[in-house]
């Protein structure tokens, strides 16, 4: 079955660690995304990446860095320079194509706590 | 700067109600509109999807309609069910070379038995 990937499902961090959430899809998808849910906050976009070898800066990316070596994979990874890391994480695809307009498909999240 | 808002925070009703959530947009140039369910804990799974050049969308129960003019759509649920307890997102798509989803924050819907 087509979908997206997320491990782990659950991260713990200590103070001053970068840690690295995967992020798989097999959708055959052009675009992936990044988002963090905060409790009250809803969804916030972090990174995004259109192509291979590309990707632009969301709405909070500081802390934050990313790769997309490969069309299947958009690992994210949270620096010791984010403050406030714990929260629910998502990553989704979509196609970038007009005539494939089916909106986004979101893996199951990671939750990333500081301990 | 596209903005979505979600009305009401939270709603309680008894199984079987008819209902209608609300969601509202700024910018109606707005690429397409996507109803998402979420449960406690999980990922967000898909319900429905409006593009741009449509009216309503449906899906067994569920009914969405788009509203470009007023910035509006509704997600009606028909015969509502304990199993319809959770919470629902809407979020509109702006194309920037990419789809960019703005999300509101979310209706937290209870179905008591």
């Amino acid at each position: 079955d087509g979908g997206i990937t997320q491990s782990p499902k659950y991260l713990f961090r200590k103070e001053g660690q970068n840690v690295t959430l995967s992020c798989e899809q097999n959708l055959n998808h052009d675009a992936m995304y990044w988002y963090r849910q905060d409790p009250g906050q809803g969804l916030r976009l972090i990174y995004y990446s259109q192509i291979v070898n590309d990707f632009q800066k969301g709405d909070i990316a500081e802390g934050y860095s990313v790769s997309r070596e490969k069309k299947e994979s958009f690992p994210l990874t949270v620096t010791s320079a984010q403050k406030n890391p714990t929260a629910f994480y998502l990553c989704a695809s979509s196609f970038n194509r007009v005539e494939f307009d089916y909106g986004y498909t979101f893996g199951s999240g990671t939750r990333l706590t500081v301990v | 700067k596209q903005e979505v808002t979600q009305i009401p925070a939270a709603l309680s009703v008894p199984e079987g109600e008819n209902l209608v959530l609300n969601c509202s947009f700024t910018d109606s140039a707005i690429y397409n509109l996507q109803w998402f369910r979420q449960d406690p804990g999980k990922g967000l799974t898909s319900l429905l999807l409006i593009q741009s050049s449509q009216r309503e969308q449906t899906s067994g129960r569920l009914n969405a309609s788009l509203d470009k003019s007023s910035g509006r759509s509704t997600l009606y649920i028909a015969a509502s069910q304990p199993g319809d307890s959770a919470t629902y997102l809407c979020a509109g798509a702006v194309f920037q070379g990419a789809q960019k989803l703005v999300f509101g924050q979310g209706t937290r819907l209870t179905i008591n038995p």
